[in-house]
């Protein structure tokens, strides 16, 4: 198994212009996670999807940040606008049933 | 507010001694607690956990201890080597059916050869 799956790996992009960050998890987890590092708020989450329903958005900093789970097998996390403050490593992690958590590799996406 | 705090930003230690990373929190009623240790460029990977239940959960050089009364734990590693050289994050349940964590803030492990 490959592990969990995110793409790309690093991003650069301008103020205002729209990002997406895209997870791959392992099959078979039924439970997905998008997680945000900074140096200011450490490792913080913003949503939890369980069997492709969002379950909790409560971490989802402003309506700016969206999350989408369309199959088993795939998430997205868009930012548009984007804006400098977003800067961070984006960390996408998945879970079977009562198991630790496996996270991606993350993105790491710089907003000039 | 902060369930989970990790007050050391970083430590260092001589290889071949023993490191001790410490992580607070203030719910009583969290069940079990994780470490997952963090490489540059790589993702979070679960180290240990401890059910709150026992005090103590070793797997070879890693060892956590939990202190109910001070709701305090502690991740020891003995002998510490250069590849344990990384952020470490203690982690708990951020909800009642354990499906979501919050994370400590991670302490970042030097070992020095």
């Amino acid at each position: 198994d490959a592990g969990v799956i995110q793409s790309p790996r690093h991003e650069v992009t301008e103020m205002g212009q729209e990002v997406t960050l895209r997870c791959k998890p392992i099959s078979g987890h039924n439970s997905l996670f998008w997680y945000r590092q900074t140096m200011m708020r450490g490792l913080e989450l913003l949503i939890y999807f369980n069997n492709n329903v969002p379950i909790d958005d409560s971490g989802m900093p402003e309506d700016r940040f969206s999350a989408k789970m369309p199959n088993a097998s795939f998430s997205t996390l868009k930012i548009q606008p984007s804006e400098p403050r977003d800067s961070a490593v984006y960390f996408c992690a998945c879970r079977l049933a009562q198991e630790t958590q496996y996270f991606g590799p993350g993105t790491r996406l710089l907003v000039l | 507010d902060q369930q989970v705090k990790q007050n050391s930003p970083s430590l260092s230690v001589q290889e071949g001694r023993i490191s001790i990373l410490n992580c607070d929190y203030t719910n009583s009623m969290f069940d079990y607690f994780l470490w997952y240790k963090k490489y540059p460029a790589e993702g979070p990977t679960f180290l240990i956990s401890i059910s709150s239940i026992k005090d103590k959960n070793e797997d070879g050089r890693f060892t956590v201890f939990l202190n109910k009364s001070a709701k305090h734990l502690s991740l020891h590693i003995v002998p510490s080597q250069p590849g344990d050289s990384a952020v470490y994050f203690c982690a708990a349940p951020a909800n009642n059916a354990g499906n979501m964590l919050t994370f400590g803030g991670g302490t970042r492990l030097m070992v020095k050869p």
